[in-house]
């Protein structure tokens, strides 16, 4: 079974601070890996995701994640925050057969705050 | 890129009438179509998933007679509230899967509808 634990369900940065949102998961099989945006009252736009292959990877806005096996994690990172970051985030797992990607397991997500 | 619409966006109805909700994949075909639930500052639950010319499936603790789901074409599929109570009130996304490109595929999500049930 895939979950998927987000620590700490809010962080708080400064303008032109580092981001780091932290994400845990549990797979059964190899996990293709995700980041979502959410805004007040919008949908989910991804950021980035893993899949295959390199481990670091680059998504839009900025943003990047380490996909690291042996700890299970694939924290999201920003070196230097603006003010339009704020909003929710959320990780997630999928659980995929072969190239087919089924259903999405989502962690509790993390509100960031920027600071002026 | 790939967009997902839905209508409305925001819906006030009274206790006991039904509402429909549309979520239409604008410039591709979606053979397989997700609803969400998301409760306020929480994460989004998985309510069934709508696969085209087929019954959804529904996640563990939903209730099919409650919450109808069609998936008529490939770029529409449609979640009907019935009976709707207060305890429904809730914001609704949906996604749809586009396997158009080879290896993986992606789900792409609406912009949610606000459902308040008064």
């Amino acid at each position: 079974a895939q979950s998927v634990t987000q620590l700490g369900s809010h962080v708080s940065v400064s303008e032109g601070a580092l981001v780091l949102l932290r994400c845990n998961y549990s797979s059964s099989v190899p996990p293709y890996l995700f980041w979502y945006v959410q805004y007040p009252n919008q949908g989910l736009q991804l950021l980035l995701k893993y899949t295959t292959g390199a481990t670091l990877v680059k998504g839009i806005n900025g943003f990047e994640a380490e996909f690291k096996k042996s700890e299970t994690s694939f924290h999201l990172t920003k070196p230097s925050a603006h003010m339009s970051d704020a909003a929710e985030y959320f990780c997630a797992v999928s659980d995929y057969r072969g190239s087919t990607l089924g259903r999405l397991y989502f962690g509790r997500g993390t509100q960031l705050t920027v600071w002026p | 890129g790939a967009v997902v619409s839905q209508h409305p966006s925001r819906v006030i109805c009274k206790s006991g009438t039904s509402v429909k909700i549309e979520c239409r994949s604008l410039d591709f075909q979606a053979t397989t179509m997700f609803w969400y639930r998301q409760f306020p500052k929480q994460s989004l639950m998985l309510m069934a998933t709508s696969n085209e010319g087929s019954k959804a499936t529904y996640e563990q603790g939903v209730e099919k007679d409650k919450f109808l789901i069609n998936h008529a074409s490939l770029t529409l599929s449609t979640l009907t509230v019935t009976s709707a109570h207060p305890e429904d009130s809730s914001f609704y996304i949906c996604s749809a899967r586009d396997q158009r490109t080879g290896g993986i595929d992606e789900q792409f999500f609406g912009p949610g509808t606000r459902l308040t049930v008064l």
